[in-house]
């Protein structure tokens, strides 16, 4: 069965460093995203990308995170530098199509913990 | 600004005991979609069902069972014959179309669901 692939599964990481996650969706899904999971919540979109382009990353604290799908299959998540509040479940996940009504399968997720 | 509520943050339950698990939500769209998911200890979200807001029929999947009630802006979820592998945390999320022209999952806080033997 296909899957979302996430790497690393868990990371931990002294604050003002650099972290990086990476994400490979399901073959043929043209549509990824990128949520974070605080402890206790439920996920809150960060990022989506169509393809290459980014189709929404109003959610994005852009003075630290960044984001990029180059060739439209895997992306890569960026935090640098590195806040305490950054630690939590950073979840990647893919559909078939763009739109609303889609289902969102989603990856094992990083669970990142900056001391 | 849309919202979904999961008021009961954690319930427990005996083996063999049914449960159901509590959505409100809150959106001016007229046409919407509805999801359930599972996340065990594991981490990963894991699709259940989707639901748009054109069809109030109650839907059954082997010991799952959805009630869907546009009146009062719930999505409830039962499992019959509860199970220890059901064991987990789970959200309700409704679909949102964002100015920008994407679209986000927006997710109740979950309920954690323990069946003990």
């Amino acid at each position: 069965e296909a899957e979302v692939a996430q790497s690393p599964r868990y990371k931990i990481t002294e604050k003002s460093q650099a972290v990086a996650f990476w994400c490979d969706p399901i073959s043929g899904h043209a549509t990824l995203y990128w949520y974070r999971q605080i402890l206790g919540q439920g996920p809150e979109l960060l990022v989506q990308f169509q393809d290459e382009s980014v189709v929404d990353d109003s959610q994005l604290p852009k003075d630290r995170f960044s984001a990029e799908r180059l060739k439209g299959v895997d992306s890569t998540l960026k935090i640098q530098p590195a806040e305490l509040g950054d630690s939590a479940m950073y979840l990647c996940a893919s559909s078939l199509l763009a739109g609303y009504r889609n289902e969102q399968f989603f990856g094992p997720g990083t669970r990142l913990t900056v001391l | 600004a849309q919202k979904v509520t999961q008021a009961q943050t954690e319930i427990s339950v005996v083996e063999k005991e049914d449960v159901t698990l509590d959505c409100v939500y809150e959106t001016r769209d007229t046409t919407y979609y509805l999801f359930w998911y599972k996340q065990p200890p594991s981490g990963e979200l894991v699709f259940l069902i989707r639901r748009n807001s054109f069809d109030e029929q109650n839907e059954i999947s082997g010991r799952y069972s959805w009630n869907f009630q546009k009146s009062t802006s719930s999505f409830n979820f039962t499992i019959t014959a509860s199970q220890v592998v059901d064991s987990a945390v789970y959200f309700c999320a409704l679909s949102e179309v964002l100015t920008g022209g994407g679209n986000k999952l927006t997710f109740g806080t979950g309920t954690q669901l323990k069946v003990e033997l």
